[in-house]
């Protein structure tokens, strides 16, 4: 079975300052890793994915991730943080070990991020 | 609106009503997804259609039922809810459903309250 962690459920950060938020994964085969943002009544919107190659992956509004496979870890980064960037931050997995991956992202339950002035 | 776009943003209904969600896709997706979301909890899936046939009916109570006329459209259907159903409901598509890779396109959302 697949699933997904994301140990905070906030993170505060000055702007400017670098921002990261984590998320550990499980699954019995290979991962394919997604991140996701939720600004307040919107739905959640797509940042990046790690599908194969590169373990640093680049995605929108200047937000990457690395996998690290023997950490199971795909945290989200953004080395200068906005005020613009306060809001929900998920974590995704699909476990392409498994027959009946195709469309169940498993989700983690989601991190806040808080950007002060 | 383009993208994906759901119809009301907010309901209110008495647990005796009849009501019905509606989620619509402007990009050429062939599948498409009711999430259901919780505060603190993580997103739960409901319901997966492909090409019009349901692929994925994830224990969800029959009080819950969707509907998928084509790949554009898909309704939720609601009648008895409970207050423990009160959430907020996305609507989501991708395409080639079979294919992992794919990123899923999300709604704004459906705020739902039970009374």
């Amino acid at each position: 079975a697949q699933s997904v962690a994301q140990p905070e459920d906030q993170v505060n950060v000055a702007e400017g300052n670098p921002l990261t938020v984590k998320c550990t994964y499980s699954v019995s085969g290979n991962p394919y890793l997604f991140w996701y943002v939720q600004y307040p009544n919107r739905g959640l919107q797509f940042l990046l994915k790690y599908i194969t190659g590169d373990n640093l992956v680049k995605g929108s509004y200047g937000f990457e991730a690395e996998f690290n496979k023997s950490q199971t870890s795909f945290h989200l980064k953004k080395p200068s943080a906005l005020v613009s960037d306060s809001a929900l931050y998920f974590c995704a997995v699909r476990d392409i070990g498994t027959t009946d991956s195709w469309g169940k992202l498993q989700f983690g339950a989601g991190t806040q991020v808080v950007v002060t002035p | 609106e383009t993208g994906v776009t759901q119809t009301p943003r907010h309901l209110v209904m008495g647990m005796t009503n009849k009501k019905s969600l509606k989620c619509e896709q402007h990009l050429g997706h062939n599948a498409m997804y009711w999430y259901k979301q919780s505060a603190k909890k993580p997103l739960e899936l409901m319901f997966v259609y492909s090409l019009e046939e349901r692929v994925e009916n994830n224990s969800v109570p029959s009080r819950f039922s969707p509907e998928c006329p084509n790949s554009s459209h898909l309704f939720l259907h609601l009648h008895t809810l409970q207050p423990e159903d009160s959430a907020l409901y996305l609507c989501a598509s991708s395409q080639n459903w079979a294919s992992s890779y794919n990123e899923q396109f999300f709604g704004p959302g459906t705020r739902l309250t039970v009374l």
